[in-house]
């Protein structure tokens, strides 16, 4: 079985200003990471994702995630936020063995940007 | 990028009726589709998988009674919710694996449909 930690339900950042947002999962098995982002009445869409490869792993909106396989951690970064940055963040797992199994996600954080 | 639609976005219901939820892939075709269930301010727990052409395979806890889904051609998957009650109200988000995309995990999540029961 797997799960997900995302350690923060709520972040607020100022504009301009550098966030993380942090994401641990467990699993007995490898995994592939999913990061999606969820706007104000909006579906969820996927920010980036780790399947292989690079340990380090970028958006083309800014964000980047490092997998580490040690602190079984996908942490998401962005160096500078935007007012539009504003959203739900999801961090998920799924089993690479698993062929059509879904998605695990963690509770979500809540990126916030004060002016 | 491919794009997952559901109808209706949001429907309210009296208990004891039953709500029809379809998702639809637009512009590919996806033989598994995935059905999440999303409680205010928490993350989606995974309800469901749905295989076109075989029976859906629930998580546990989830009642296939209840939520009754049909796969029946490669961009359609529908979520009946039977009887329904109070409790059963959320948003219920739908997701499609496009086999083409890379590795073929790439999963494309519908808009969600609020379901609320009176």
């Amino acid at each position: 079985a797997q799960s997900v930690t995302q350690l923060d339900s709520q972040v607020p950042v100022f504009e301009e200003a550098p966030v993380e947002l942090r994401c641990n999962y467990s699993s007995s098995v490898s995994v592939y990471l999913f990061w999606y982002v969820q706007y104000p009445n909006q579906g969820l869409q996927l920010l980036l994702k780790y399947l292989s490869g690079s340990t380090l792993v970028e958006s083309i909106n800014g964000f980047e995630a490092e997998f580490n396989k040690s602190q079984t951690s996908f942490h998401l970064r962005k160096p500078s936020v935007h007012i539009s940055d504003t959203a739900e963040y999801f961090c998920a797992v799924s089993d690479p063995r698993g062929g059509a199994d879904g998605l695990t996600f963690g509770k979500g954080t809540h990126l916030i940007i004060q002016p | 990028g491919a794009v997952v639609s559901q109808h209706p976005s949001r429907v309210i219901c009296k208990s004891g009726t039953s709500v029809k939820i379809e998702c639809r892939s637009l512009d590919f075709q996806a033989t598994t589709m995935f059905w999440y269930r999303q409680f205010p301010k928490q993350s989606l727990m995974l309800m469901a998988t749905s295989n076109e052409g075989s029976k859906a395979t629930y998580e546990q806890g989830v009642e296939k009674d209840k939520f009754l889904i049909n796969h029946a051609s490669l961009t359609l998957s529908t979520l009946t919710v039977t009887s329904a009650h109070p409790e059963d109200s959320s948003f219920y988000i739908c997701s499609a694996r496009d086999p083409a995309g890379e590795l073929g995990y790439e999963q494309y999540f519908g808009p969600g449909t609020r379901l609320t029961v009176t």
